[in-house]
């Protein structure tokens, strides 16, 4: 079954430098949520979208921003990145209202700050 | 959302049933009790959810009683592959996000 992809997988960046995060989710899912999750931390959400638009933000800070398309792809934005932006970033998809409410997570994106 | 507690760290050997229980004493009548596993550096990876009584599925059961203050997460015969983060939710169905506490961190030694 397809599964929700990310990419990349891996990114190196520098300290001020800007990153973006693909997210593909999975077919007919039309909701997407991304969270971060520092070395031996748990997983935090960020922020939400559900057919186009936001709909639910969490701890995000002001340098990111995230948008969904019309394909129901997602990108999260990341600027002026710092050395605590350094985490594993995992999206997920789920159709809303859907049997169990399930979020489906994707390999996730492993961003290191230099 | 109501808050979560379970417990940091369960150790089992290969082949047991292993029970690990969730405290949500603040849970909601339309909360619903959710649990997720995560090996590392993947994503988490839903196991099951349930209102109340008993659930059970390929892979788990679980176990709500009637007053819903806690859950039981309940893993049969695990093995080396179960090694993993459990990590129980609380909260409405359609919810936007999910609120990720302290997982519990469950160790199969062989």
């Amino acid at each position: 079954a397809a599964g929700v992809i990310q990419s990349p997988r891996h990114l190196i960046k520098e300290k001020r430098e800007t990153a973006t995060l693909k997210c593909y989710p999975i077919p007919r899912h039309d909701t997407v949520y991304w969270y971060q999750q520092g070395p031996g931390q748990d997983p935090q959400f960020l922020i939400s979208f559900y057919e186009k638009m936001q709909s639910d933000k969490g701890s995000i800070p002001d340098r990111f921003s995230a948008q969904q398309f019309s394909d129901y792809h997602s990108e999260l934005n990341m600027s002026s990145l710092e050395l605590g932006d350094s985490a594993l970033y995992f999206c997920a998809s789920t159709i809303m209202g859907g049997v169990a409410d399930t979020q489906y997570f994707g390999p996730g994106t492993r961003l290191t700050v230099l | 959302l109501a808050k979560t507690t379970q417990p940091i760290s369960m150790d089992s050997y290969e082949g047991q049933e292993v029970n690990i229980t969730c405290s949500h004493n603040n849970i909601a009548t339309n909360d619903y009790i959710t649990w997720y596993q995560q090996f590392p550096s993947q994503g988490p990876r839903f196991i099951i959810q349930g209102y109340k009584t008993k659930v059970t599925n390929e892979v788990a059961s679980l176990f709500i009683p009637a007053d819903r203050k806690s859950s039981t997460l309940s893993l049969p015969r695990v093995s080396l592959s179960d090694t993993a983060v459990y990590y129980c939710l609380v909260g409405p169905r359609g919810a936007n996000n999910l609120f990720f506490g302290t997982g519990t961190r469950l160790t199969v030694i062989p």
